[in-house]
């Protein structure tokens, strides 16, 4: 069956350190992979994408790398700060690119 | 990016009745949009596919005369709860794409049957 699959215990990490969040899929292809910022409450809001082709990606303090073979991606968030905690959120391009599925998303809590 | 805006962020209604929510963006016109459901720490579980001037596509599962996808124009796009009933008590989130294919989120609307 089709899995993207994200830690569901939350990550807790002390400011300044550096956060780093795993999505795994299974029994996808996707042709771009794109890692979204979720608030309490609130509509996600969109981060990064990478394209299949791309091993990484960067803006500002973030980072994607994308691993086809391992069907895995990471987001690491370098120089962490309280105002990043919040929830992360990975999706896919399925179903023929049109639709956009999400994994259940990682809790990230940034520490004094 | 681009701005989509739901309304309203948060309704309560008694069960039986309907409730209808509104996606709509702001700067840009958008032949698509998505509707999503979230249940608390769960993912986004996508609905259906709204699109302008045509039938919505449901996805499975998804009942589609228990919510109701009208596209009227390129900037607005509703969704109707139809016979509301505690179970359906959630949080929906509309999005509309991008050209490069990255969602843009309304804020999400918290409906609360009781």
């Amino acid at each position: 069956s089709q899995k993207i699959e994200q830690n569901s215990e939350a990550l807790n990490i002390q400011e300044g350190k550096t956060a780093t969040l795993t999505c795994n899929y299974t029994n996808y292809s996707p042709a771009y992979l794109q890692w979204y910022r979720q608030d309490p409450g609130r509509g996600p809001v969109f981060l990064l994408l990478i394209r299949e082709n791309e091993k990484e990606k960067r803006k500002e303090r973030l980072k994607v790398t994308f691993d086809t073979t391992l069907k895995q991606s990471l987001f690491h968030i370098t120089a962490s700060q309280p105002a990043d905690s919040a929830t992360y959120l990975c999706a896919l391009h399925t179903g023929g690119g049109n639709k956009l599925t999400f994994g259940t998303g990682t809790q990230l809590k940034v520490e004094l | 990016g681009a701005v989509v805006s739901q309304h309203p962020s948060w309704v309560i209604c008694k069960s039986g009745t309907s409730v209808k929510i509104e996606c709509r963006s702001l700067d840009f016109q958008a032949t698509t949009m998505f509707w999503y459901r979230q249940f608390p720490k769960q993912s986004l579980m996508l609905m259906a596919t709204s699109n302008e001037g045509s039938k919505a596509t449901y996805e499975q599962g998804v009942e589609k005369d228990k919510f109701l996808i009208n596209h009227a124009s390129l900037t607005l796009s509703t969704l109707t709860v139809t016979s509301a009933h505690p179970e359906d008590s959630s949080f929906y989130i509309c999005s509309a794409r991008g050209s490069r294919g990255e969602a843009f989120f309304g804020q999400g609307t918290r409906l609360t049957v009781v």
